[in-house]
């Protein structure tokens, strides 16, 4: 178990609806970022977030948000959801604001499939 | 292009060979390189960590980056079915990681 955790682990929903991601970063880390994983885009960075507010952007779209809340905890918006936001969302977490220079831990995932 | 670019494979291997896996990468100020291991339905864990040129070991496993040709690998020794697993190399600048989108390997029994 890494101390990230993810629900739910697996949603299935229908074209145009919205779902929410939730995330819970290992005891102590202050920063939480979402990754989205799919086979022909491998491992994209979306967001992170340092102890409440947005710290760096990546690729997300603009049907896609999150926010930390004061317990730390994140959650990932998507809505209008398409077919091709099926994939794998990961959250990540770390210590400080800025990226550790090895990386950090990950949570096992919430897959999504959009029917 | 993209700035972290992997062979997705599959790669097969038998039990004990030495594997090799390998990324390229585009930009020249990357200074931070790591390989990450993907079990099935599990999230990324950092497996090794390098910094600028050079080896690095860690029991079976070798990192070696070669910042000339913007070249990194990981080398895998006496392989276990156990190491079977999706391989991703990633880099990074001041702000973002980049990943490769993956190299999956079966180590044979």
């Amino acid at each position: 178990d890494s101390g990230v955790t993810q629900t739910p682990k697996h949603l299935i929903t229908a074209t145009g609806q919205r779902v929410t991601l939730r995330c819970s970063p290992r005891s102590g880390d202050l920063s939480v970022y979402w990754y989205q994983q799919s086979l022909d885009q491998g491992l994209q960075f979306l967001i992170q977030y340092y102890n409440g507010e947005e710290r760096a952007k990546g690729n997300i779209l603009e049907r896609f948000s999150a926010q930390q809340f004061p317990d730390l905890h994140s959650e990932l918006n998507l809505s209008s959801l398409e077919l091709g936001d099926s994939a794998l969302y990961f959250c990540a977490s770390s210590v400080g604001s800025r990226q550790s220079n090895y990386g950090y831990t990950f949570g096992s995932g919430t897959r999504l499939t959009v029917v | 292009q993209k700035e972290v670019e992997q062979d997705p494979g599959p790669l097969s291997v038998p039990e004990g060979a030495i594997v090799s896996l390998n990324c390229t990468y585009s930009n020249s100020a990357f200074q931070y390189f790591m390989w990450y291991r993907q079990y099935s339905r599990k999230g990324p864990e950092l497996l090794m960590y390098t910094y600028s040129s050079g080896n690095k070991e860690d029991g079976r496993f070798t990192a070696q980056v070669d910042k000339s040709s913007k070249y990194i690998s990981l080398f895998i020794r006496d392989s276990q079915p156990s190491d079977s697993a999706t391989y991703l190399c990633a880099s990074r600048d001041f702000n973002k990681f980049y990943f490769g989108s993956g190299t999956k390997l079966n180590v044979k029994p």
